[in-house]
């Protein structure tokens, strides 16, 4: 089992660009929702996709925006890029059993110049 | 609203027990422990539900207090392995909705 995996594992934008992140769920998990993790800082929620729908959504601006697909892999989306979207972006897949907790990818550190 | 993780670090030598505290000013669902290694993707430890009991394993444990919005994680005897940032994620009232992490507590085990 794979585990959760993310592209690229490393980005350098500039400000006002755009850029897309992708994810492929763990095997057998449906639900994607992706954080922003600064630095020292927990995770931020940023959404969550369930059947190809935005399910949730946190306190982030229209410039993040998302998909899933079919095959529940999910990329997430940033226009306009600002010196402050530099962050890590966690992916986290999780099935119907919320017992289980979530389980995180590698992440994907983006650096905005 | 962010839950407030205390203390904000930690250092223990191997065999020593500790707490990490975990309190929130809303009324809780559930609370969910994370580790997360330096460079790496937090790894899911334990959730606690309201109303649930207390959960553990090995020589982890973890505890949820509704009433006073509280849950505390033990940490006993503890491995140069239990190093890392533990974070709480907490979910607010009927469930169902996104987890609000807090700051985190570093914590280092010394030989």
């Amino acid at each position: 089992d794979a585990g959760v995996t993310q592209s690229p594992t490393h980005l350098i934008k500039t400000r006002g660009q755009q850029v897309t992140l992708r994810c492929s769920p763990k095997s057998g998990h449906d639900t994607v929702s992706w954080y922003q993790q600064a630095l020292g800082q927990g995770p931020q929620f940023i959404f969550q996709y369930y059947e190809e729908e935005e399910r949730q959504r946190g306190n982030f601006p229209d410039r993040f925006s998302g998909h899933q697909f079919p095959n529940y892999s999910s990329e997430l989306n940033v226009n306009a890029l600002l010196l402050g979207d530099s962050a890590l972006y966690l992916c986290a897949s999780s099935s119907g059993t919320a017992l289980a907790g979530e389980f995180f990818g590698p992440g994907t550190r983006l650096t905005v110049l | 609203q962010q839950p407030v993780q205390s203390p904000q670090a930690v250092i223990l030598r191997e065999g020593e027990d500790a707490v990490i505290n975990c309190s929130s000013s809303k009324a809780l669902y559930s609370v969910h422990w994370y580790r997360q290694k330096h460079g790496e993707a937090p790894v899911f430890l334990m959730i606690l539900l309201k109303g649930g009991e207390q959960k553990g394993h090995e020589k982890i444990s973890a505890s949820f207090n509704e009433k006073k919005q509280q849950s505390s994680l033990y940490l006993t005897a503890s491995q140069l392995s239990y190093s890392g940032t533990y974070f709480c994620g907490t979910e607010g009232g009927a469930g169902n909705t996104p987890l609000v992490f807090g700051k985190g507590t570093r914590l280092s085990v010394i030989a």
